[in-house]
């Protein structure tokens, strides 16, 4: 298994430009999430998803979209890119049985600056 | 706000026990304390959880107060790979995420293992 994958790894926006974020996993996990991290925080909840079809916003949504159309992928959209929006972008899912229930696998990260 | 309260840092020798501690005062029947750590640049691991009794793994064990009030991350025997930031979490149900289940991540415990 791939585990929980996100590219690209680095981008470069120019302000009011867009871009999409894309998650994938292959470990048939219901629940995937996109978390942001600024330097030298903890990270803030962005938007979930508990299953296909079903998204539900975070601690800090505004400025992002998301949709859940199968149950691998997870993209995260920025319409009007600004500088608030620069930091590193991480993806997790997490499953709802088994062994690993409830613990969340988090890809490598998006670093994503705005200028 | 975060429902955690760990301390900013701490430093521990190679091949000593690290006792991080974490507060969670107002935690309540139906939250399990996580801890996840992150190592530079990486995406957050997930390390050990439980629910009130102590919990022991490959990674570490997880001291409970009887209260739940707080808790333990014990590393056993630190090495300087275990230099990371740790994050001690509560939340719901193992399951569940849901509007008032945010899993919220504070600034954590950057912990240094000195040589």
């Amino acid at each position: 298994n791939a585990g929980v994958t996100q590219t690209p790894k680095f981008r470069i926006l120019k302000i009011g430009q867009s871009m999409t974020l894309q998650c994938t996993q292959d470990m048939n996990h219901n629940y995937m999430y996109w978390y942001r991290q600024d330097p030298g925080m903890g990270l803030k909840l962005i938007y979930y998803s508990v299953g296909a079809g079903i998204t539900d916003k975070g601690e800090v949504p505004n400025g992002y979209n998301v949709s859940r159309s199968t149950t691998e992928d997870f993209p995260l959209r920025l319409e009007l890119a600004a500088p608030s929006q620069t930091s590193v972008y991480f993806c997790a899912s997490s499953s709802t049985s088994g062994a690993t229930l409830g613990e969340q696998f988090f890809g490598p990260g998006t670093r994503l600056t705005v200028l | 706000d975060a429902k955690t309260t760990q301390p900013p840092s701490m430093d521990c020798a190679e091949g000593r026990a690290a006792n991080l501690p974490c507060n969670h005062s107002t935690i309540s029947g139906n939250e399990y304390v996580y801890w996840y750590r992150q190592i530079h640049s990486q995406g957050p691991q997930y390390i050990i959880h439980g629910l009130k009794n102590n919990e022991t793994n490959e990674m570490a064990s997880l001291i409970i107060t009887e209260d739940r009030k707080s808790s333990t991350l014990i590393l056993p025997h630190a090495t300087l790979r275990d230099t990371a930031v740790y994050y001690c979490i509560v939340r719901g149900r193992r399951s569940s995420v849901n509007r008032d289940d945010k899993i919220i991540f504070g600034k954590g415990t950057r912990l240094h293992i000195l040589p």
